[in-house]
C-alpha cells in the first residue's frame, strides 16, 4: 500500500527556536496532504489542508504564521513550527491520499513528537 | 458538518472476553468513507479498515470484525477473543469523499492479562 513517511520522529528544542517536520509520500503523488496534530490522550485535529503549489488552508483556530505548511513538490510538505514554545509541545502527524486508489482511504505519516522546553 | 461520536471514553476487558467499540457519525452526504484506526503507546496510526457508504456488508477479519448500519449510522468495531497486545486507543473517522478526515474523540481500550 501506499507509504507516507515523516521526519524526524521526535525532537526537542529550546524555546524560541523553529523547527520544520518533513512529510514524503513515498510510491505516489500527493496534491493533497492533510496536518494533523494531536495532544495527550485527545484525538487528532485538523491543523490545515496542504495543497501542492498553493497556500494551505488552515483550520479556523489554527494560527498560520505560527505554523508554517509549505508544499513545495508533489511528494513533500513540510510543517515548520516557528518560535516554538512549550504550549507548541505535540504530536503531529501529516496524512495523504493515493489519488490513483479513488478510495478515500488515509494513509498516516508515523507522526512527530515535538517537545518544546 | 460531519460528526463522529465514541461515546466510550474508556473499557477495561479480561484478555479472552469480546468487546465492541461503538462509533456513530453524522452526515448530509450521501457519500463518505468511514475509517477505524488504532493507537499504541507508540503513537503511530495503524489503519485497520476503510467502509464506503454504500457498502453496508460486514466484515471479519481474524478476530476483528466491523457492523456498519446505515440506518442508525452506526459503525461498530468487534474484538474477540481480546488479547493484551489490543491495548491501545482506537479512533473511528469519518471522510466525505475526498474532503477532510473528522476523527473522533477515541476509545481506550486496555486488556487485562
Amino acid at each position: 500500500g501506499a507509504v507516507v513517511s515523516q521526519h524526524p520522529s521526535w525532537v526537542i528544542c529550546k524555546s524560541g527556536t523553529s523547527v520544520k517536520i518533513e512529510c514524503r509520500s513515498l510510491d505516489f503523488q500527493a496534491t493533497t496532504m492533510f496536518w494533523y496534530r494531536q495532544f495527550p490522550k485527545q484525538s487528532l485535529m485538523l491543523m490545515a489542508t496542504s495543497n501542492e503549489g498553493s497556500k494551505a488552508t488552515y483550520e479556523q483556530g489554527v494560527e498560520k504564521d505560527k505554523f508554517l505548511i509549505n508544499h513545495a513538490s508533489l511528494t513533500l510538505s513540510t510543517l515548520t513550527v516557528t518560535s516554538a514554545h512549550p504550549e507548541d509541545s505535540s504530536f503531529y502527524i501529516c496524512s495523504a491520499r493515493e489519488p490513483r486508489a479513488n478510495t478515500g482511504e488515509l494513509f498516516f505519516g508515523e507522526g512527530s513528537r515535538l517537545t518544546v522546553l | 458538518a460531519q460528526k463522529v461520536t465514541q461515546a466510550q471514553t474508556e473499557i477495561s476487558v479480561v484478555e479472552k472476553e469480546d468487546v465492541t467499540l461503538d462509533c456513530v457519525y453524522e452526515t448530509r452526504d450521501t457519500t463518505y468513507y468511514l475509517f477505524w484506526y488504532k493507537q499504541p503507546p507508540s503513537g503511530e496510526l495503524v489503519f485497520l479498515i476503510r467502509r464506503n457508504s454504500f457498502d453496508e456488508q460486514n466484515e471479519i477479519s481474524g478476530r476483528y470484525s466491523w457492523n456498519f448500519q446505515k440506518s442508525t449510522s452506526s459503525f461498530n468495531f468487534t474484538i474477540t477473543a481480546s488479547q493484551v497486545v489490543d491495548s491501545a486507543v482506537y479512533f473511528c473517522a469519518f471522510s466525505g469523499g475526498y474532503q477532510k478526515v473528522t476523527f473522533g474523540t477515541g476509545t481506550k481500550l486496555q486488556v487485562i492479562p
